[in-house]
């Protein structure tokens, strides 16, 4: 297995252009998380699907962020428009029945 | 609101002694904990979990203690070696209808040599 796949590795962009992250998570996990690592806040969860549907978004910083999962194989976080506070390490995790989170190797975004 | 914390940020220990790393927790309704490790430009690794039910499980060279009553969680790395580098982070899950885990903010091991 693959394990769980993120692109871009690295995105660098200017402030308030549109930023799409992607993810492909394990087959056959039926959960999907997406959180976002800083040095000031640490793992911050954004939001996560239970078999494609958003379950919790409370996470998601305001309405410029958005997610989503059109099928069990993908996922799409989007920032638009971006802003320099959103710099940070984007992590897609998957799982299978909740336990055991394995996580993407990131994507490193920089707003400039 | 609920939060989990760790007593260290960092931790620097000689190769070959065994590490313990500590997690406090404050949320008494978790019911599940799990041990992460990040190496440097990589996502967090999954090393070893323990349900509330438990309060000792052994992995290869890794040991995980739960301590329910004073709310305490350690990961104890035996015979530590260079690989063994890396940021620790303690996580915890509630059963109550929540399913998101919340991570601990982190201990750096560095393995002297």
């Amino acid at each position: 297995d693959a394990g769980v796949i993120q692109s871009p590795r690295h995105e660098v962009t200017e402030m308030g252009q549109e930023v799409t992250l992607r993810c492909k998570p394990i087959s056959g996990h039926d959960y999907l998380f997406w959180y976002r690592q800083t040095m000031m806040r640490g793992l911050e969860l954004l939001i996560y699907f239970n078999n494609n549907v958003p379950i919790d978004d409370s996470g998601m910083p305001e309405d410029r962020f958005s997610a989503k999962m059109p099928n069990a194989s993908f996922s799409t976080l989007k920032i638009q428009p971006s802003e320099p506070r959103d710099s940070a390490v984007y992590f897609c995790a998957s799982s299978l029945r909740r336990y055991g989170y394995t996580f993407g190797s990131g994507t490193r975004l920089t707003v400039v | 609101g609920e939060s989990v914390g760790l007593h260290l940020p960092t931790l620097s220990v000689q190769e070959g002694d065994n590490s313990i790393i500590n997690c406090a927790y404050s949320n008494s309704a978790s019911d599940y904990f799990i041990w992460y490790k990040q190496e440097s430009g990589k996502g967090p690794q999954f090393i070893i979990d323990i349900r509330s039910n438990m309060d000792k499980r052994q992995g290869q060279r890794v040991t995980v203690l739960l301590n329910k009553t004073v709310k305490h969680l350690s990961l104890q790395i035996a015979a530590t070696q260079p690989g063994d580098s890396a940021v620790y982070f303690c996580a915890e899950e509630s059963n109550f209808g929540n399913e998101k885990l919340t991570f601990g903010t982190g201990t750096r091991l560095t393995i002297i040599p």
